[in-house]
This record gives C-alpha cells, structure tokens and sequence, in this order.
C-alpha cells in the first residue's frame, strides 16, 4: 500500500458544486498538508495541520476548507467550486524534520 | 515566509551534457530539500542539506548547499532522459515556529535523447 493515498485521482465537477479530496497515510507521522500545483507556479501551500486540532491557512486559502479528522486523515473541501481552481492537488505528510511524502494527486476540473 | 527563487524555469538538454540549477533566497535556510517530480507523480526528495558548505552526492546529482545557508544548487553531470522532470526545492522549517514546507516554482528540465 502506497505511504500517502488520495481519492479520488481525477475528478470533474461543475461550478458552485461541494466537492471533497481525501487523504490518509500510513507514516504515522503529525504533520499533513494540502498544495495546489498549477503550470508554471510551482507547488503553493493551501492548508497545513500539525496534529488533530492545530489546522493552518497557507499562502492560498481562500475558497477552500480542511478537516483532520484523525492523526491520518486530513480532507479538503471546495464549498463552491468555481473554474480557476482546476489544478492538480496534492497530499503529504511529514515529522517536520526529514523527507514529506506525497500522494499521486488528484486531477480535479471545474467546468 | 522566505521565498525560494529557482533558476532557470525551464531548461532543454541533450542526452549525456551537463547542467546546474539553482535555488535562492534572500533569507537562512536551517535546512534545505531537494525533490524531483515525474509527470503523473508527486514529488520525491532527493536529498536534505543542512551544513553551510556542504557537498552531498547522489550518482550523477550533486548538491551544494552555499556557505551563508541562503543557496543551494543542484549539478547533473551527463544527463540522461530519465532525469527528466521537474526539480523543487523546498524550506522544511518556513515560516519560524510553525514549520511549514514550502517549495520554490521549480525547473522543469527536458533531457532530449
């Protein structure tokens, strides 16, 4: 089984629909982060979380939400999706000090 | 938060040429990673540093960290078409106490056969 698990891998929604990406890991590790990657920009931080009840905003937050609701379960949320949030989204984990792990993303399109 | 600023964006090579990419910034890394990401993956760490100066090997990669701790280079000594992909450097202790990871845009490098 795969460190880092996303679901689902490829998604297509419609603007001002809910949608939900979740995520578990089997590291064991505190620390989970949701990152956006669109061409050219790179990966951009949109939500962090250090254990269960420490959740923070990252550099693009707007427009989205998270959940952890276990130490291996970390969920984001678009509460109406519009279509510039079409992108890749990602999924790690990490101790804070060594290597993060990453989930195979999944490809999200709001048409 | 320290912006990480890489360098070149994009980078086209042949098979078996050398090449360096850098990473900066205007700010003190305590420490610094290095990851590669392959179309349809995520991205995979290639190595830490974390010694002003330090020098790691990794076959055919080589990472410099500079002696201020605010850059980092990654040199590929004749590439192949399996490096292919895009290299990220990312600060794994950004944003003081909170200790989030953050990356730089990344190079996208293209080795042509």
């Amino acid at each position: 089984d795969a460190d880092v698990t996303q679901t689902p891998r490829n998604r297509i929604t419609k603007t001002g629909k809910r949608i939900m990406l979740e995520c578990s890991q089997t590291k064991g590790h505190d620390r989970m982060y949701w990152y956006r990657q669109d061409p050219g920009l790179g990966l951009r931080l949109i939500y962090y979380s250090f254990d269960v009840k420490d959740i923070n905003k990252g550099e693009i937050s707007d427009g989205y939400s998270v959940s952890r609701q276990a130490q291996a379960k970390f969920s984001l949320s678009l509460e109406s999706a519009i279509p510039n949030q079409t992108a890749l989204y990602f999924c790690a984990t990490s101790d804070g000090i060594g290597e993060a792990f990453f989930g195979q993303g999944t490809r999200l399109t709001v048409v | 938060t320290q912006l990480l600023e890489q360098s070149p964006q994009f980078l086209s090579i042949q098979e078996g040429e050398n090449l360096t990419v850098y990473c900066n910034s205007s700010s003190v890394f305590s420490s610094l990673q290095w990851y590669r990401q392959e179309p349809g993956e995520g991205p995979v760490l290639l190595v830490t540093v974390v010694t002003g100066g330090e020098v790691k090997k990794l076959k055919r990669l080589t990472f410099q960290f500079g002696d201020a701790r605010k850059d980092s280079s990654l040199h590929i000594t004749a590439a192949q078409t399996g490096d292919t992909g895009l290299y990220l450097c990312a600060d794994p202790n950004s944003g003081g106490s909170n200790y989030k990871l953050t990356f730089g845009k990344g190079t996208l490098l293209t080795v042509n056969p």
